[in-house]
């Protein structure tokens, strides 16, 4: 597709089970990021890709959070044993380089009960 | 790192006014700034960015203002009309590093 693509669009979880969101972002995109969206709220940083390379996670809230780009294409951002504080929308967003235009994707709307 | 701060958080105004969200930022080293625009339940989407090396940029009804030395920057939007409300979002880009403000819920009564 021509945008970036994320899966799944909402997510229900029991608290404690493990969830996995995909990113594919768009194709030829160097830069990836993660984002975390409460609601109200502007995007928070969880991580930075460029190609397979994982060059900031400094935004992960614990180490329950979990990302990787292994081919330097798709990623997916996991998240074990959730709690109801992770809640939220998860944004995927890709550049072609950085200090680019971001694209994002339309986000990952997780639940956790 | 880097701290931004959007004002306000929710701004009305009627047809046809002019709208004006105001960010500042901390970090003297950011030089890259962004702003979103994001429709309810959609993704969001740039409308207009500036780098520091430019005091002001338009683009027909919208304009962004940058002073570097005060460390703030605006989004000025005219003539607005319904299709503009929505929650707009500053950002000061630092290295790779995209910090965004809280967003401002713009709503534009017809």
């Amino acid at each position: 597709g021509a945008g970036v693509s994320q899966s799944p669009r909402y997510k229900v979880a029991k608290r404690g089970q493990d969830v996995a969101l995909r990113c594919d972002p768009i194709s030829g995109h160097v830069s990836l990021f993660w984002y975390q969206q409460a609601l109200g709220q502007g995007p928070e940083f969880l991580t930075y890709f460029q190609n397979e390379a994982q060059l900031d996670k400094s935004g992960l809230p614990s180490d329950r959070f979990f990302a990787e780009r292994p081919e330097g294409s798709v990623s997916t951002l996991k998240i074990q044993r959730t709690q109801q504080e992770d809640s939220a929308v998860y944004l995927c967003a890709s550049s072609l380089a950085p200090k680019v235009e971001l694209f994002f994707g339309e986000g990952s709307r997780l639940t956790v009960l | 790192g880097e701290n931004v701060e959007q004002h306000p958080s929710t701004l009305s105004v009627q047809e046809g006014d002019s709208a004006v969200i105001k960010c500042t930022y901390s970090d003297s080293a950011s030089n890259y700034f962004p702003w979103y625009k994001q429709e309810l339940g959609k993704r969001p989407q740039l409308i207009i960015d500036i780098r520091s090396n430019v005091g002001e940029k338009k683009d027909q009804r919208i304009a962004v203002t940058l002073n570097k030395t005060a460390k703030h920057f605006s989004l000025h939007i005219t003539e607005t009309q319904p299709e503009d409300s929505a929650v707009y979002f500053c950002a000061a880009v630092t290295g790779n590093q995209f910090y965004f403000g809280t967003g401002t819920s713009l709503t534009v009564i017809p």
